[in-house]
């Protein structure tokens, strides 16, 4: 089945300062790949995911990198606040598997 | 307002004990999915279910069961052959295409004692 490794498993940064979060997975039939992101105490969220027909995809602050080719994706968060503070995940899936894999999470700290 | 809950927010049982948590959602979703989240680690999948009376295992079904009786409801049973089941359970549902977002609930925190 499919495996999802995501590193870096903690990243502070300061404020205003960029965030990049890489992963990568197994299974090469895999074509969704979706970022969450989890408050304490709280379900994750959709933050931007993206298609493996696409190579880059934005949305104001944030943006998501796929290779296909090397099968690793990554998150971009620039002008980080601290409001952006919380744990991402990322996710794999394919057509095959009908399941979302997540990887083992990011804990985002933004220092004032 | 549209969305998923889960009860209670946190759960303690006896170990030996069964315990059953609740998830429900008024999205008109077919799909609706169980994950277990412990520290470290990301979200394993326990159950999901695409349509009424019909569910599949996961990753790690063992020591669960579920139910499908109703199309907005999907409740988890923590059967005492799961040996480790002090853990935060997340409930999610979406419509069927393998692209759509999984909305999450608020999540249950179980402690076994």
């Amino acid at each position: 089945g499919e495996n999802v490794e995501q590193h870096p498993s903690t990243l502070s940064v300061q404020e205003g300062d960029s965030a990049v979060i890489k992963c990568t997975y197994s299974d090469s039939a895999s074509n969704y790949f979706p970022w969450y992101k989890q408050e304490l105490g709280k379900g994750p969220q959709l933050i931007i995911d993206i298609r493996s027909n696409v190579g880059e995809k934005k949305d104001q602050r944030i943006a998501v990198t796929l290779n296909k080719t090397a099968k690793h994706f990554s998150l971009h968060i620039t002008e980080t606040q601290p409001e952006d503070s919380a744990v991402y995940f990322c996710a794999a899936a394919s057509g095959s598997a009908r399941q979302l894999t997540f990887g083992s999470g990011t804990q985002l700290t933004v220092l004032p | 307002d549209g969305g998923i809950t889960q009860s209670p927010k946190y759960l303690f049982r006896k170990e030996g004990q069964n315990v059953t948590l609740s998830c429900e959602q008024n999205l008109n979703h077919d799909a609706m999915y169980w994950y277990r989240q412990d520290p470290g680690q990301g979200l394993r999948l326990i159950y999901y279910s695409q349509i009424v009376n019909d569910f599949q295992k996961g990753d790690i079904a063992e020591g669960y069961s579920v139910s499908r009786e109703k199309k907005e409801s999907f409740p988890l049973t923590v059967t005492s052959a799961q040996k480790n089941p002090t853990a935060f359970y997340l409930c999610a549902s979406s419509r069927l295409g393998l692209f759509d977002e999984q909305f999450f609930g608020p999540g249950t925190r179980l402690t076994v004692l």
